[in-house]
């Protein structure tokens, strides 16, 4: 399968400062990457979908000020937590998915961010 | 209405024995996919199993199958022979609408296996 790397897997950051999570396929092509989020014991929340040369497609309620995704190139999202507090810690994953319908998506091994 | 349904927060099984996790979904489509995903504690999420809509048998990988009953909008995962390994959080995900581009998960059901 695809195989999909996040980086860093973990940070530790001061309250107001901003955290970029980079997301890379490494050996395909990702014109559309997910983004989720996880609090403890909780499910997986889609943040945004970020797609290759535009802008990204926010859920409701997701602040895309405060959440920036850009997907500059096919092998590179990235995330970042602007203004970041203590309320922003979680864990982020993102994925990538083949267009047919029985391709399951391909996770990032997730980023666990802590904010003091 | 939610989109993925999964009743059971936690579960303990005897190692060995098999478990049944269950899911039901809500879509109008006709077309959508069905996966189990496995996260350890580790935090990754492992790919299980696929359903497809259209499949009329249910699907096998392993010690892993899904009971696929299209009508009632069930799609709960099986695991036979149960391991210390599976214990888990296991997470039911649907993929549906144009394009099939979105997805959505269950809240997840934590599996305890039993030596």
């Amino acid at each position: 399968g695809a195989v999909v790397s996040q980086h860093p897997s973990w940070v530790i950051c001061k309250s107001g400062t901003s955290v970029k999570i980079e997301c890379r396929s490494l050996d395909f092509q990702a014109t559309t990457m997910f983004w989720y989020r996880q609090f403890p014991k909780q499910s997986l929340m889609l943040m945004a979908t970020s797609n290759e040369g535009s802008k990204a497609t926010y859920e409701q309620g997701v602040e895309k000020d405060k959440f920036l995704i850009n997907h500059a190139s096919l092998t590179l999202s990235t995330l970042t937590v602007t203004s970041a507090h203590p309320e922003d810690s979680s864990f982020y994953i993102c994925s990538y998915a083949g267009a047919a319908s029985r391709s399951e998506q391909f996770f990032g091994p997730g980023t666990r961010l802590t904010v003091l | 209405a939610q989109k993925i349904t999964q009743t059971q927060p936690g579960m303990f099984v005897q190692e060995k024995e098999a478990v049944t996790l269950d899911c039901t979904y809500d879509t109008s489509d006709q077309s959508y996919g069905l996966f189990w995903y496995k996260q350890p504690s580790s935090g990754e999420m492992i790919f299980l199993i696929y359903q497809g809509s259209y499949d009329e048998q249910n699907a096998t990988e392993g010690r892993y199958s899904l009971n696929f009953q299209k009508a009632r909008k069930s799609a709960n995962l099986v695991i036979s022979a149960s391991q210390l390994g599976d214990s888990a959080m296991y997470f039911c995900a649907m993929r549906e609408g144009r394009n099939f581009n979105k997805f959505y998960f269950g809240s997840g059901t934590k599996l305890n296996v039993k030596p």
